[in-house]
């Protein structure tokens, strides 16, 4: 099956801890994309990735870090430094980018406890 | 600059009526839109999207949207809502010049038996 998967669905975390949410697309996707979504709230764009090695800050990158070893990978650490970090996050992928769709994951809800 | 309105946060119908949600844009360049539906703790689906082919978009599960440059509105609309339509809906455009999407806050449908 082709899709995006994102694991765990469901993280908790202690404060002052720093912990990655995995992200993995088998749609031979160029761009990759991670949102967050609070509620009440559209999606916000944290990071983005439009090609292996490479990646640009969203609007709210701060308290996160990201990387793009694999074309199929986007992990996402939610790193001690974000203030507020419970949340529902978002993965998503595109075949390019300008009109293509997005096409997302499950999602993960973490919660700092 | 680009940005999505969506004009009601919650819209509540009876089964078997019509649905209308409402969702105006703001783009400096001729837009792609999409309409994606989100059941609770789930990732988003894509309904349907518009990239300047034909004005009236069909979509799945029986929505349809339709484009309205004059208006610059993009509103969705089902004839006969069934209680699986019961979700969290967004509107989002894409400025066609970069792959960044910009999201509606959503509009809950609730479906009245």
């Amino acid at each position: 099956d082709g899709g995006i998967t994102q694991s765990p669905k469901y993280l908790f975390r202690k404060e002052g801890q720093n912990v990655t949410l995995s992200c993995e697309q088998n749609l031979n996707h160029d761009a990759m994309y991670w949102y967050r979504q609070d509620p009440g709230q559209g999606l916000r764009l944290i990071y983005y990735s439009q090609i292996v090695n490479d990646f640009q800050k969203g609007d709210i990158a701060e308290g996160y870090s990201v990387s793009r070893e694999k074309k199929e990978s986007f992990p996402l650490t939610v790193t001690s430094a974000q203030k507020n970090p419970t949340a529902f996050y978002l993965c998503a992928s595109e075949w390019g980018e300008g009109t293509d769709t997005q096409y997302f994951g499950p999602g993960t809800r973490l919660t700092v406890l | 600059a680009q940005s999505v309105t969506q004009l009601d946060s919650h819209v509540s119908v009876s089964e078997g009526t019509p649905v209308l949600l409402r969702c105006n844009y703001s783009s400096s360049y001729s837009p792609s839109l999409f309409w994606y539906v989100q059941h609770p703790n789930k990732g988003l689906q894509l309904l349907l999207k518009y990239t300047s082919a034909a004005t009236l978009v069909k979509g799945i599960n029986g929505f349809e949207a339709e484009f309205k440059k004059s208006e610059t509105s993009f509103h969705l609309t089902k004839p006969s809502a069934h209680m699986s339509d019961e979700a969290e809906y967004f509107c989002v455009v894409s400025a066609n010049t970069g792959n960044q999407f910009y999201f509606g806050t959503g509009t809950s449908l609730t479906v009245i038996p």
